[in-house]
């Protein structure tokens, strides 16, 4: 079974547009951590927002936000007021005990801004 | 600059032959990661290796090996190219994980 999912392959969003982009996951580990990586054309990967199982309160990185929805096992990137430079693919990760400290990645969501 | 340094930034090399990639990991991390990307395709984690040790090993092929020296840079070699091995290759740096990886701006190898 899939540890992360990533169910949007692709989306496209108006400039100035919320978007979030979904991300399920899959543990059974009480104890376990949620990272989203931003991918641009340019090709480095970039860490933009981390969530903790047994943080209380979402994790907010300016205009990057996770809505984490623990019983659900949804961690979802939200991105305020969408701007061009936010086109990029969006990866969601997962760290957790059982694999060694792995992170394990879902297939990614390329997210297109439209002008 | 994220502090994990890649060399080359760019590959260019005929089927059949071998290349070294390097990475030096962020300042203080003692884990090294090794990931291959092909074209629009998700991460595929290869190898990991901690303080000099080899940790974990994911989907390499016999063709490629790694090692970590003691200076804790990391170089992953490949041999015997194939058309099929082209892809970005990332290094990550952690000093264990937890709070995620550190990644490097990835060699871009193109097998012709």
């Amino acid at each position: 079974a899939q540890k992360i999912t990533q169910t949007q392959p692709g989306m496209f969003v108006q400039e100035k547009e919320a978007v979030t982009l979904d991300c399920t996951y899959d543990t059974s580990d009480p104890s376990y951590g949620l990272f989203w990586y931003k991918q641009p054309s340019s090709g480095e990967m970039i860490f933009l927002i981390y969530q903790g199982s047994y943080d209380q309160q979402n994790a907010t990185e300016g205009r990057y936000s996770l809505n984490f929805q623990k019983a659900r096992k949804s961690a979802n990137l939200v991105i305020s007021a969408s701007q061009l430079g936010d086109s990029a693919m969006y990866f969601c990760a997962m760290r957790e005990p059982d694999s060694n400290y792995q992170l394990i990645w879902g297939a990614g969501t390329k997210l297109i801004i439209k002008p | 600059d994220s502090g994990v340094t890649q060399t080359p930034k760019h590959l260019i090399t005929a089927t059949g032959q071998r290349v070294t990639l390097r990475c030096s990991p962020r300042s203080g991390d003692l884990s090294v990661y090794w990931y291959q990307q092909s074209l629009d395709q998700g991460l595929q984690f290869l190898i990991q290796y901690y303080n000099g040790e080899e940790r974990a090993k994911g989907n390499i092929l016999e063709r490629f090996s790694a090692q970590q020296f003691p200076d804790l840079h990391s170089e992953l070699n490949l041999s015997s190219l194939e058309l099929g091995d082209s892809a970005l290759y990332f290094c990550a740096s952690s000093l264990d994980a937890y709070y995620g990886y550190t990644f490097g701006s990835g060699t871009r190898l193109t097998v012709v």
